[in-house]
Formats: C-alpha cells, structure tokens, sequence
C-alpha cells in the first residue's frame, strides 16, 4: 500500500494563476479531506469528502474548489492563486464508519504564490 | 464550536529531561476522540495515539505517556527521559461524533531537545 499520495511536493505560481494538487489512497477510505498548514495555526480544513460524489466546505474554502468522481482521488484546486494561499497543503484520508478513527495524511505539498 | 488550544509555542529541553506538552480542549459534545500528532522536520504528520471521551485511562508507551482528564478538559503528554530524535513540533486534535469529521488542531509546540 502507498497510502496517501500527493503531487507535486513542491511548487511555485505567480499570483492569478491555477493549478491543481494532486491527493490518491489505496485504502479504500471513504472520508478524505484537504487541510493547509500555516505557522503558528496548526492545520485548518479546507475542504471534505465522506464519499465519491459527496463533498463539503470546511474552516477556510474560499478559493478553493474540490471534486470527487472516485473514490480513490480527491484533487484540490486553486482557481487564481493568491500570495495568501502560500501553505502547506495536506491531504489525509480515513474509514467513514468510525468517527474516532485514525486519519492517514499524505506527505504534503508546500505552494508558494508570488 | 470545538477548539485546541496548544498554549506552549516552544519548549527548549537537554537531554534526558522529562517535558510534559499542554493540550486543552473545548467542545459541547459528550462523545469525542483526542489525537498527538508529531511532525519532524521532515514535515509529515506521524500519527502517536487516539483516546476517546469515555477512556479515560492514563496511557504509556515506551517513553511516551498521556494524561487525559475530564474534569479539566486536558489531554497532556509527557515524554521521559527525552531524546534529540524527540525534537518535532507536536499537535494535539479533536474530532467530534458529530459533525465534519475533520479534526481541529491547535496551533502546535516545537520541541528542541539539545544534546
């Protein structure tokens, strides 16, 4: 098992650009989630999926589209990039039937929006 | 709403100095899970231990321990006779049975364990 997969792990855009972040599982998880990582806030949630056709806002959604035509893939989308969406990006996914259960996160994505 | 707070931004050890990370929680539901989480330099999250708003047995493992207290809605972690590999900013969570699902970190404590 690869677990969570996401590409690219790094990657620069001018300001008003888009681009896509790539997230993948082999586990056969339903719920999956994007969360970005800033200094000093911990990680906060972008967006979720509790299954392929199914997703939701999280904390901070603004900018941000997601969609999720299988269950295997969750891709993230910056529609024009902004200097404030400069993060970390992780991707993590977990088993929908126990709320408690353990979130796997994928390695990361760092963007930097010029 | 449910909320972390990590109030320790860094803590600085030598080591084999034992350290406790603060984590205090707040959330209206009466069911819920408590997540550590570590992040080493290398920036991926390592998954350390999950409790349950109903377990409230202290846990240890290896040179780690937890501390989990209701009545004080705390989720404290100790780690004895700490080590340099030990040195990673540390998170606590909350996920709730209701809900997103998602988890709610707090802000995070760098650990530096000088040799």
């Amino acid at each position: 098992n690869a677990g969570v997969t996401q590409t690219p792990k790094f990657q620069v855009l001018k300001t008003g650009q888009s681009m896509t972040l790539q997230c993948a599982q082999d586990m056969n998880h339903e719920y999956m989630s994007w969360y970005r990582q800033d200094p000093g806030m911990g990680l906060r949630l972008i967006h979720y999926s509790v299954g392929a056709g199914i997703t939701d806002q999280g904390e901070v959604p603004n900018g941000y589209n997601v969609s999720r035509s299988t269950t295997e893939d969750f891709p993230l989308r910056l529609l024009s990039a902004a200097p404030s969406q400069t993060s970390v990006y992780f991707c993590a996914s977990s088993y929908s039937s126990h709320r408690g259960g353990e979130q796997y996160f994928g390695p990361g994505t760092r963007l930097t929006v010029t | 709403a449910q909320k972390v707070t990590q109030a320790q931004t860094e803590i600085s050890v030598v080591e084999k100095e034992d350290v406790t990370l603060d984590c205090v929680y707040e959330t209206r539901d009466t069911t819920y899970y408590l997540f550590w989480y570590k992040q080493p330099p290398s920036g991926e999250l390592v998954f350390l231990i999950r409790r349950n708003s109903f377990d409230e047995q202290n846990e240890i493992s290896g040179r780690y321990s937890w501390n989990f207290q209701k009545s004080t809605s705390s989720f404290n972690f100790t780690i004895t006779a700490s080590q340099v590999v030990d040195s990673a900013v540390y998170f606590c969570a909350l996920s709730e049975e209701t809900g997103r699902r998602a988890l709610t970190f707090g802000s995070g404590t760098r650990l530096q364990v000088q040799p």
